[in-house]
């Protein structure tokens, strides 16, 4: 799997769009870009994921460089409760469910 | 659904004792896997089964073995529990094939002395 590299800690106003970047030069034509967050100890959450186009869910959204070498997930309007470490996953697929391979994350403070 | 149940929440051990960490989903999901968590670290692969009588390792399967007799649980076991493995552990499910997502349980944290 590609590995990705993302800021260790980023800060938020309360309110404002949090731009969560993430860099994975190497990866593949059949790898997707994953993200997940884990508040405080928790398990791990599922945002949202993407391969090519730029993907929208209820809780964010995925911008894919044409180029797939990097991404930024975009919380619109950050809340305190969104404060967390986020990761950024590259995950090939074979056809059938593959681990996922966890970097460190950026660490997200959303501050009032 | 209860979705993806981890027991217990929190385990001492004393260096040498064994023990089966519990995970279990209702979700009729093929994936199931382990990972721990170090503090300030990322999660780490242990073991991972994409389907009922099919194990394989991880990244740091050492001291860890599992089995998949049913589809639903996914046994977690610490053979000779030694103080590096001090940690949290989270137990993971997903559907199976493509591209689907992973639901993670709570997380079980266990302390070796």
């Amino acid at each position: 799997d590609a590995k990705t590299t993302q800021p260790p800690s980023m800060d938020c106003a309360e309110g404002r769009a949090a731009n969560l970047p993430c860099n994975h030069s190497t990866i593949s034509g059949n790898e997707y870009v994953y993200w997940y967050r884990q508040i405080h100890s928790q398990g791990p959450q599922y945002i949202i994921h993407g391969l090519k186009n730029n993907e929208t869910n209820e809780m964010a959204s995925l911008i894919i460089t044409e180029d797939r070498k990097s991404s930024t997930l975009i919380l619109p309007h950050a809340t305190l409760r969104d404060t967390a470490v986020y990761y950024c996953i590259v995950r090939l697929l074979l056809g059938g469910n593959t681990p996922l391979v966890f970097g460190k994350g950026t660490r997200l403070s959303v501050i009032a | 659904n209860a979705g993806v149940t981890q027991t217990p929440k929190f385990q001492v051990l004393k260096t040498g004792q064994s023990m089966t960490l519990q995970c279990a989903q209702d979700m009729n999901h093929e994936y199931m896997s382990w990972y721990r968590q170090d503090p300030g670290m990322g999660l780490r692969l242990i073991h991972y089964s994409v389907g009922a009588g099919i194990t394989d390792q991880g990244e740091v399967p050492n001291g860890y073995n599992v089995s998949r007799s049913t589809t639903e649980d996914f046994p977690l076991r610490l053979l000779s529990a030694a103080p590096s493995q001090t940690s949290v552990y989270f137990c993971a499910s997903a559907k199976g094939g493509g591209a689907e997502t992973q639901y993670f349980g709570p997380g079980t944290r266990l302390l070796v002395l």
